[in-house]
């Protein structure tokens, strides 16, 4: 299956500072990349569409200015947590999909964790 | 809200029993997908079945679709300790955004060796 490499797994930040989570579609090129937010045991959470070449959607209740997204190229979407609080750690996952309405491929995640 | 409602929300067996996770969902569907998470990892796609198919089958994993009661089930049988993890199912619905997947609430599966 096509492969989606997210970076890096894991990161830990003091308050106040931005970190920023990269996505990569290895093997294939994705207009549409998503961004999810997961709590413990709990279920993904779609925080925002990345579209490549124009600004992002968020979902209602997600800071567009706390979480800034910029999709520059057909295989990469960036997410960056700015002024980070510790109620931002979250383990966040990214995903894009080959085509329209097929299965969706996932990165690895990242687990970030604010001090 | 169209997250789907997936249960048990805990499942515990043996190994070598055969697990069955549900999953319902509020409206019409383009196809529903099922995926797995290790605990601290990524989801990994595991089946796809499209709104006019009724059962699906890969390896150990069978997956079936009602639509007329907007549910899914997913069978894994022989069961192994690795096939411990947590199983969501995933939807795309007609008229959200392209692409755009709304996840069930996940069923948390223990197989103990």
């Amino acid at each position: 299956g096509a492969v989606v490499s997210q970076h890096p797994s894991r990161v830990i930040c003091k308050s106040g500072t931005s970190v920023k989570i990269e996505c990569r579609s290895l093997d294939f090129q994705a207009t549409t990349m998503f961004w999810y937010r997961q709590f413990p045991k709990q279920s993904l959470m779609l925080m925002a569409t990345s579209n490549e070449g124009s600004k992002a959607t968020y979902e209602q209740g997600v800071e567009k200015d706390k979480f800034l997204i910029n999709h520059a190229s057909l295989t990469l979407s960036t997410l960056t947590v700015t002024s980070a609080h510790p109620e931002d750690s979250s383990f966040y996952i990214c995903s894009a999909s080959p085509m329209a309405g097929l299965e969706a491929f996932f990165g690895q995640g990242t687990r970030l964790t604010v001090v | 809200s169209q997250q789907g409602e997936e249960d048990p929300q805990a499942l515990s067996i043996q190994e070598g029993e055969n697990a069955t996770m549900n999953c319902s969902y509020k409206t019409s569907i383009n196809n529903l997908q099922w995926y797995r998470q290790n605990s601290g990892r990524g989801l990994v796609h595991l089946i796809l079945i499209r709104s006019n198919e009724r059962e699906k089958h890969s390896g150990r994993l069978r997956v079936t679709l009602d639509t007329s009661k907007k549910s899914s089930s997913l069978l894994i049988t022989a069961s192994r300790a690795a096939d411990t993890a947590s199983y969501f199912c995933a939807a795309y619905y007609p008229g959200g955004s392209a692409r755009q997947l709304t996840f069930g609430s996940g069923t948390q599966l223990t197989v103990l060796p």
